[in-house]
């Protein structure tokens, strides 16, 4: 199975701060990659698949890059209500696998 | 709209065998995949498997091969996950996620059920 590292595991980051978040997978992945935001008790959110392309109605503001094995998810300013867990998953093959999630934190 | 309504939460014995039911509304049931996710408290998300609705075939995570059954019911438009011989470690919110229209290779799930928690304890 394809290993996803993501790291940091948790930052603290100010309201209007840039954030970084980074996947490696074990392998090469093309682009098959997304990135999901995860607030407490609910379930998670699509913000960017195919490793760069934003969903509907997701902010500007959030951005992903990367192909092969690394991976980016950029906030350029972060908001109030950005302040949750996030996750990438790799859907190169099965079994899909998930990054071991970064919390942001207020600081 | 799409919606993934997923049934009730459960309290099992160490043991026992728990069903879990995803009903998808809101578009054509036979046309999209479903996964089955979940999440341990406190813990990250844990791929468990897929079935394609339209023919039934699955495609389960190593880790629950021989205790993870996934089926569905086109009559229903509901899809359902069996996970037998439940120890502690399976104690967790399990959800159904819709995998979306796939951009070249690329997929992901664009709907998610609200989630299941299952509490497996003695």
């Amino acid at each position: 199975a394809i290993q996803v590292t993501q790291s940091p595991s948790s930052l603290s980051a100010s309201v209007g701060d840039r954030v970084t978040i980074t996947c490696r997978a074990s392998q090469g992945i093309r682009n098959d990659l997304g990135w999901y935001q995860q607030k407490p008790g609910k379930a998670p959110k699509l913000l960017i698949y195919a490793a760069s392309t934003l969903q509907n109605g997701v902010p500007s503001r959030f951005s992903g890059s990367g192909s092969g094995t690394d991976f980016t998810l950029t906030i350029s300013s972060l908001q109030p209500e950005d302040f949750a867990t996030y996750y990438c998953l790799q859907d190169y093959n099965y079994p899909w696998t998930f990054g071991q999630g970064t919390k942001v934190e207020i600081k | 709209q799409v919606q993934l309504v997923q049934s009730g939460a459960e309290v099992k014995k160490p043991g026992a065998s728990v069903k879990l039911s995803c009903k998808a509304s809101g578009y054509t049931f036979t046309s999209y995949y479903i996964h089955w996710v979940r999440q341990a408290p406190g813990q990250g998300l844990e791929w468990m498997g897929i079935i394609i609705p339209s023919g039934g075939s699955t495609t389960y995570a190593q880790k629950f091969q021989g205790r993870v059954t996934m089926t569905r019911d086109t009559s229903s438009s509901t899809v359902y996950m069996e996970l037998s011989s439940l120890r502690s470690e399976d104690t967790a919110v399990y959800y159904c996620a819709r995998r979306g229209d796939c951009t070249g290779s690329s997929c992901y799930f664009d709907y998610w059920g609200q989630g299941t928690l299952v509490t497996v304890s003695s």
